[in-house]
């Protein structure tokens, strides 16, 4: 079974600061998916990420940087230079199978 | 391009009532995925559709369950509505029944039960 633990539950922080959101997974599996999705107020789940196992490198994507390490089961997201507008709920679910296992997410606020 | 639409945004039931929640994927995507989201709490998993049958399913009771038409639109029927069923109900559309592909939410359903 998978398993996701996001140990910040909230994180406060003024606008143009750098901040990190941890995530560390369990799995049994050998292949398996990682995601992040952001969930505004509006309370639609947007997708930011997909990685899979076999793929350590980092990634950015603008503001936007992830740190997949396996040997640690982490995939850390920082958000650089933040803005009001990042203001959400953050999750990191695996797949298992056709299920997505959702934590109980980090809530990023903002402070302008 | 439409995304995932899911009616009605909100609804107020009573225990032991009846409800059904509609969901249409986004244009081209033919697999639908039901979650419970619980206030505070992250979404979990119902189940899913695809060829119009149900292939996988979470851990929630028969009195939860689904259907999918030949146009891959859905609807999530939950019978004998107890107070503990309010929550936020995210529908989530993708191709093929790919999840190791992005999944696209709808903005939800509230339903509080009273």
């Amino acid at each position: 079974a998978q398993k996701v633990t996001q140990a910040q539950t909230e994180i406060s922080v003024v606008e143009k600061e750098d901040v990190t959101l941890d995530c560390v997974y369990e799995t049994r599996d050998t292949t398996y998916y990682l995601f992040w999705y952001k969930q505004p107020p509006s309370g639609e789940l947007v997708f930011l990420i997909r990685r899979n196992s076999f793929d350590e490198q980092n990634e950015i994507s603008g503001r936007y940087s992830w740190n997949f390490q396996k040997s640690t089961s982490s995939f850390n997201f920082t958000i650089t230079a933040s803005q009001v507008v990042d203001s959400a709920v953050y999750f990191c679910p695996p797949n298992a199978g056709n299920m997505l296992t959702f934590g109980g997410g980090t809530r990023l606020m903002v402070k302008p | 391009d439409a995304g995932v639409t899911q009616s009605p945004t909100h609804l107020i039931k009573t225990r032991g009532q009846q409800v059904t929640l509609r969901c249409s994927p986004k244009s081209g995507h033919d697999t639908v995925s039901w979650y419970q989201q619980a206030l505070g709490q992250g979404p979990q998993f119902i189940f899913q559709y695809y060829e119009e049958e149900e292939r996988q399913r979470g851990n929630f009771p028969d009195r939860f369950s689904g259907h999918q038409f030949p146009n891959y639109s859905s609807e999530l029927n939950v019978n004998a509505l107890l107070l503990g069923d309010s929550a936020l109900y995210l529908c989530a559309s993708s191709l093929d029944g790919a999840t190791n592909e992005k999944l696209f939410f709808g903005s939800g359903t509230q339903l509080s039960v009273l």
